[in-house]
């Protein structure tokens, strides 16, 4: 597609269930990067992938957040046991490397109730 | 660790004047890159501009520049003729110049308003 694809764009979940949230990158980019971003907050980092693998996954919160880039395209955020401090904007991004600019998708509104 | 501080929670100007939003940030290192995004309701976050540490020469991009001082830290961002378009939430943010470090670490954000 022509830019970076997140679905769904809005998820309600009940505490403590297990929710996947999808990125589908621009074709050819092989850095992919998740945020997490709070209501009033800045991004923060969660984990940047280069091909398949986890570069860099020093800002997931804890061993409830896991991501996976099988293929080296799309992309899966992984939470389980959710709770109510889960609830937040998760951005994902993607660039050519991870260099150059990166190109942001529209972002996933995660909702613990 | 490197932060980044936006002072100003929320801005104004009116339409076609001339509007500088604030951003200080602290590092100990010397190779860096310095970003300002907008991000409009959409979510979807845009690049406004960026500037590297090791140029002098302030970045601009047609209505936008900034005002880069090193030595102070400081990383403001100038939009000239502001439109209604340009309302938005603006993020200053920082990323270090270290191969294999390509996280990027943000502001808490600006909100830019501007009066017709």
């Amino acid at each position: 597609g022509a830019g970076v694809s997140q679905t769904p764009s809005n998820k309600v979940t009940e505490k403590g269930k297990y929710v996947e949230l999808r990125c589908d990158p621009i074709s050819g980019h092989t850095a992919l990067y998740w945020y997490r971003q709070s209501l009033g907050q800045g991004p923060e980092f969660l984990i940047y992938f280069q091909g398949t693998g986890a570069a860099d996954d020093s800002g997931l919160p804890n061993d409830r957040f896991f991501a996976v880039r099988p293929e080296g395209s799309v992309s899966t955020l992984k939470i389980q046991r959710t709770e109510r401090g889960d609830s937040a904007v998760y951005l994902c991004a993607s660039s050519f490397s991870g260099w150059t600019e990166a190109f942001f998708g529209q972002g996933t509104r995660l909702t613990v109730v | 660790a490197q932060t980044v501080t936006q002072s100003q929670p929320e801005m104004s100007v009116q339409e076609a004047e001339t509007v500088t939003l604030s951003c200080t940030y602290d590092t100990s290192e010397s190779d860096y890159y310095l970003f300002w995004y907008k991000q409009p309701p959409s979510r979807q976050m845009i690049l406004v501009i960026r500037q590297e540490a090791y140029k002098q020469q302030n970045a601009t991009e047609n209505r936008f520049s900034v005002n880069f001082q090193k030595a102070a830290k400081s990383f403001s961002l100038k939009i000239s003729d502001s439109q209604l378009g340009d309302a938005a939430m603006y993020f200053c943010a920082y990323r270090s110049g270290q191969d294999s470090n390509y996280q990027l670490i943000w502001g808490a954000g600006t909100k830019l308003i501007i009066k017709p």
